[in-house]
Formats: structure tokens, C-alpha cells, sequence
């Protein structure tokens, strides 16, 4: 696609529930990337993509956070026995070779655990 | 402990001034800073970047500025418009080679008003 499409935009779940949120990256784009905003703070980084090799999950902040990329294209962040202090935007972002043009954004997912 | 960080959660503006955003950075192995825009309900667009090896870089109504002894780098918008108001986020990158993952500040969220 033309741009990095995440599903679904908004969830709202129940505290306990397992949760699964939907990345597409750009067509051809090797790296992938999620990162979280929490309210009132930066981006902070899950895990990263790249190619074949084995993810960089050295930002996932507890082992109920996995993520898996699918073929080399489709990634899934899934939060298993949320909890309240998950609630954040989850951003995907991918990326060519070359940092000179960062990455590109999608619009993120807003989870909210009541 | 914060290795990028913005110190003004916010800064207001008037039309056709100049607007400066700044970042401090404590890893002095950074090699790449890149500036991000956010508005609300987007995912963050890339601005513009600098080599560790240069000190300024324009483009347009952006240029950026950075001091490696000072751990410093600065964006500047001139002149500014509405349109600019948004959270502007700095982020920096390793050495190496590799992509690896970007290090973000918490952001600066800049008003311009008309």
C-alpha cells in the first residue's frame, strides 16, 4: 500500500483480556518497528524487524508483550492479560535501507483497558 | 534515565516569527538526529535529519542545528505558521551501520498563533 496501514484504530478492552493489534508496512520495506506513546511521554520502543534476522525485542517492557512479522511483510503486537497501565497508542513504523529518510509512521492504534 | 530529551513540554509562537525547538542528547555514540511532527490522530511525519558529521542542515523553513560538544541540536522554522503548530519530536540513532531503533524524546508541542 501507499502507506503504513494498523488495525484496529481504537480497542477498548477489558483488564484480563489478550489483545491483537495489525500492522501493514509499506510494500518492499524491510524494517518494521512498534513503538508505544504512553499519555505525556515520548515514543518508547518495543521491538524491531529487520529482514530475516531474529528481532531486537530488548523494548518490550513485560513477557505478557510478543510480536510476530509474517512473511517479511504483516506484523501482530499481541498484549496478553492486559492491564490498565498497557493503555497507550501502539505506533508500527517501517522503513528501506538508509536512515537518512527515517521511518514512516502509521497512525497508530489508541488502546484503552477499562 | 532519558538519553534524549526535551525539556519544553510546549511553546507558543506568533505567525511569522521564528520558532526553535531544542534537544539535549547524553550518548555521545549517537550519529544521526532526525525531527518528527506529529498532529493529533497521525502517526509522526519525518521533518528532516543531520549527520553527526555535519552541524547544520536546511531545508526550507527548517534547518537544524547541532552541537556535538554541547550534546545540543536545535530546529529552527522560520518564518512560522499555523500550520506548524504540532508536537515536534527529536529522535537519534546509534553508530554502527545498522538501522537498529530510534531513541525519542518526549516532545514539544508548538503553537502558532495567527
Amino acid at each position: 500500500g501507499a502507506g503504513v496501514s494498523q488495525s484496529p484504530s481504537n480497542k477498548v478492552t477489558e483488564k484480563g483480556k489478550d489483545v491483537e493489534l495489525r500492522c501493514d508496512p509499506i510494500s518492499g520495506h524491510t524494517a518494521l518497528y512498534w513503538y508505544r506513546q504512553s499519555l505525556g511521554q515520548g515514543l518508547e520502543f518495543l521491538i524491531y524487524f529487520q529482514g530475516n534476522s531474529a528481532p531486537d525485542k530488548s523494548g518490550l517492557p513485560s513477557d505478557r508483550f510478543s510480536a510476530e512479522r509474517t512473511g517479511g511483510s504483516v506484523s501482530t503486537l499481541t498484549i496478553q492479560r492486559t492491564q490498565q497501565e498497557d493503555s497507550a497508542v501502539y505506533l508500527c513504523a517501517s522503513s528501506n535501507s538508509g536512515r537518512i529518510y527515517g521511518y514512516t509512521f502509521g497512525s497508530g492504534t489508541r488502546l484503552t483497558v477499562v | 534515565d532519558q538519553q534524549v530529551k526535551q525539556n519544553s513540554p510546549s511553546l507558543s509562537v506568533q505567525e511569522g516569527r521564528i520558532s526553535i525547538l531544542n534537544c539535549d542528547y547524553t550518548n555521545s555514540m549517537f550519529d544521526y538526529f532526525l525531527w518528527y511532527k506529529k498532529y493529533p490522530a497521525e502517526g509522526p511525519t519525518f521533518l528532516i535529519s543531520i549527520s553527526s558529521i555535519k552541524d547544520k542542515n536546511e531545508d526550507g523553513r527548517f534547518t537544524v542545528f547541532l552541537n556535538k560538544s554541547a550534546k545540543h541540536l536545535s530546529l529552527h522554522i522560520v518564518p512560522s505558521q499555523p500550520g506548524d503548530s504540532a508536537v515536534y519530536f527529536c529522535a537519534a540513532s546509534g553508530g554502527g551501520g545498522s538501522q537498529g531503533n530510534l531513541i525519542f524524546g518526549k516532545g514539544t508541542k508548538l503553537s502558532v498563533k495567527p
